[in-house]
């Protein structure tokens, strides 16, 4: 089955940028979307389809897929951005929706 | 406002069963897939199971398949997970989520629920 590889961990300043990266095979011929789950709450959508913001999302937040690695990233971060990061996406295989194994963000 | 409300879950035994349910509402029922995702205590999150709008088109996680059963109804905006042979490693805290799209293939989660948490242990 299909695999995405995240960072465990990233770590950011208050106001600089984040990126936190998904690798996958060919991930960039794949429509990537990325959640946020902060400590205690479900899962909200903030990227789709590698570079769409629901509504709602700040457009602090953007994504960027190519080749074998989808990244996310959050520009000017600020402490409430402290939270785990998963990615997703839909393949056709016996598991088709995949998730990555997630990425802890610490705003220092 | 789109609302999702699980329920159904608790402390089970080994072997036994259990019933999911969501309620959904604050948008068109029919018009969206749906799935449950589950998450074991400190893990990430895993997909277990996913229904077209119409029930015509349903997929299983390799972990759940032959024993876990989705199902809705419309009529009720409600969405089920029938589970059966639980295991240890089934306990996880289980999230009703919408999709952005009627089918199942392709599938964008746009809405989730808090979840509700099934233990499975004697």
């Amino acid at each position: 089955s299909y695999v995405l590889t995240q960072p465990p961990s990233v770590s950011v300043a208050p106001g600089q940028t984040a990126r936190i990266t998904c690798g996958g095979n060919n991930i960039g011929s794949k429509s990537v979307h990325w959640y946020q789950q902060k400590p205690g709450q479900a899962p909200v959508l903030v990227v789709y389809d590698d570079s769409d913001r629901p509504s709602g999302i700040p457009e602090r937040f953007s994504g960027s897929n190519s080749g074998n690695t989808a990244t996310l990233t959050i520009s000017r971060v600020e402490a409430g951005d402290e939270a785990d990061y998963y990615c997703q996406v839909w393949d056709s295989s016996s598991d088709p929706v995949v998730f990555g194994g997630g990425t802890k963000l610490t705003v220092l | 406002e789109v609302q999702l409300v699980e329920s159904g879950g608790g402390l089970v035994q080994p072997g036994r069963s259990l019933r999911l349910s969501c309620a959904a509402s604050g948008f068109t029922f029919d018009d969206y897939a749906m799935h449950w995702v589950r998450q074991a205590p400190g893990k990430g999150l895993e997909w277990v199971s996913g229904i077209s709008w119409n029930s015509g088109s349903i997929g299983y996680a390799d972990s759940v398949k032959g024993r876990f059963t989705i199902s809705r109804d419309n009529a009720k905006n409600s969405l089920y997970l029938q589970m059966n042979s639980l295991r240890a490693e089934d306990t996880a805290l289980y999230y009703c989520a919408k999709s952005r799209e009627i089918a199942v293939a392709g599938t964008v989660f746009d809405y989730w629920g808090q979840g509700t948490l099934v233990t499975v242990s004697s």
